[in-house]
Formats: structure tokens, sequence, C-alpha cells
């Protein structure tokens, strides 16, 4: 069964710093997808970045980039220069189907950033 | 452009009722999908919906029950509500073209349970 393994339950950091979140993933498909999500305490979830099992190139956007090693199965969130508007909760998600219709989620990693 | 909006907001209910969550999800999305996201359990995959049929479930007792009209937009039901029932409700919608599309959510129901 697939599983996401977020051991971080928070991080700190501060203005203009990068940050890795880390997030692990076990799966038997050889095809899937790996996304993360940013949710604020306001509640709704804001899709941050998506990686493909078969991308060879690290997916980025804008600050964010994901630290893919499918050998190691971790798909680690890296935000660089950090804002204190990306202080929140951060979750590493895998689809539970091919299609990738239904989400397998982490724990969630809080993020506080200070100035 | 619109993205998926949810209703109502907040939501409080005793236990034993029976509660309606509402979902329009964004423009030219036609595959929805329902997550009920607790303190203890985290975010869990509820059920989603396609042309108005169920194409996924997660592992909800039947309590737990949804639709999908013909303009995509969605419902989700719970019926003899329980304690455990207090959760935040998050709607997904996503495009159905390709594998591995990004969902998109709502900002969620927060369903209290008296």
């Amino acid at each position: 069964a697939q599983k996401i393994t977020q051991t971080q339950p928070g991080m700190f950091v501060q203005e203009k710093e990068a940050v890795t979140l880390d997030c692990t993933y076990d799966t038997s498909d050889q095809s899937y997808g790996l996304f993360w999500y940013k949710q604020p305490s306001s509640g709704e979830m804001i899709f941050l970045i998506y990686q493909g099992s078969y991308d060879e190139q690290n997916a980025t956007e804008g600050r964010y980039s994901l630290n893919f090693q499918k050998a190691r199965k971790s798909a680690n969130l890296v935000i660089s220069a950090s804002q204190l508007g990306d202080s929140a909760m951060y979750f590493c998600a895998m689809n539970l189907n091919q299609a990738g219709t239904a989400l397998i989620f982490g724990k969630g990693t809080t993020l506080s950033v200070s100035s | 452009k619109a993205g998926v909006t949810q209703t109502p907001r907040y939501l409080i209910k005793t236990r034993g009722q029976q509660v309606t969550l509402s979902c329009s999800p964004i423009s030219g999305h036609r595959s929805v999908s329902w997550y009920q996201q607790t303190p203890g359990q985290g975010l869990q995959f509820l059920f989603e919906y396609f042309s108005e049929t169920q194409r996924n479930k997660g592992n909800f007792p039947g309590r737990f029950s949804g639709r999908q009209f013909s303009n995509s937009r969605s419902e989700m039901n719970v019926s003899t509500l329980e304690l455990g029932d207090s959760a935040l409700y998050l709607c997904a919608s996503r495009r159905d073209e390709g594998a591995h599309q990004p969902q998109h959510f709502g900002d969620g129901t927060r369903l209290s349970i008296l």
C-alpha cells in the first residue's frame, strides 16, 4: 500500500534563508505522481509543485523546487529565500491511483518563518 | 478564474443529525474529490466523482455519501452524525486530461458536532 512519511513536525527558519522539507514515500507502482501543498492557518490547500515518477528533471516553480531521488524514494521540497508568508503547514502527497484522482497525504510539516 | 467554492464555511450540528456540504468546482473541471481532515487522522480521501458517477471511494462508512450534478457541482452528505465527524471537509477539483494533473482545493467546510 502507498504511504507518505514526513518526519519533521515543525521547522523554523529565518527570512531569506532556504529550507528543505523532507518527504519519503512508498509505493509498488512504477508510474506515480508526487505533489506538495501548502495550507495556511485559514485552511485552504494551495498546490505548489508536482513531480512525475518518469520525469528526469527535478520540478521547479518559482522559489519552490522538488529534490526527487527516486532510488531513495524521497521527494523533498526546497523553498529558497523564505518569506514571512511562507509560514504554514506543508503536505506531501502521492496519487492513490493511476489516474491521480485520489491523493494520500503525509502528516505535514509546520514551517515557521521569522524576521 | 474562480476557484473551488465550498459552502457553508462553518457548520455546527448535533449528534444524530445529518448534514449536506456543497462544492462548486473550477469551471471546466469535471472531477471532484472530497477529503476529511482531522488532527488525529490527518487528510483522508473520501470519494471522487466524475460525470455524475462515483469513480473512486475511500475507506469510510456508508454514512458518508455524495453526488455530482450535470454542471459538475457536487454535494457530500453525512447522516447520523457522530462526534468523530467533526473535521474540516475539503473539496478538490481537477481537469481530467492525462494522468497526474494537480487537484485544486477549496477553502473547506469546518463541521463541528456537539
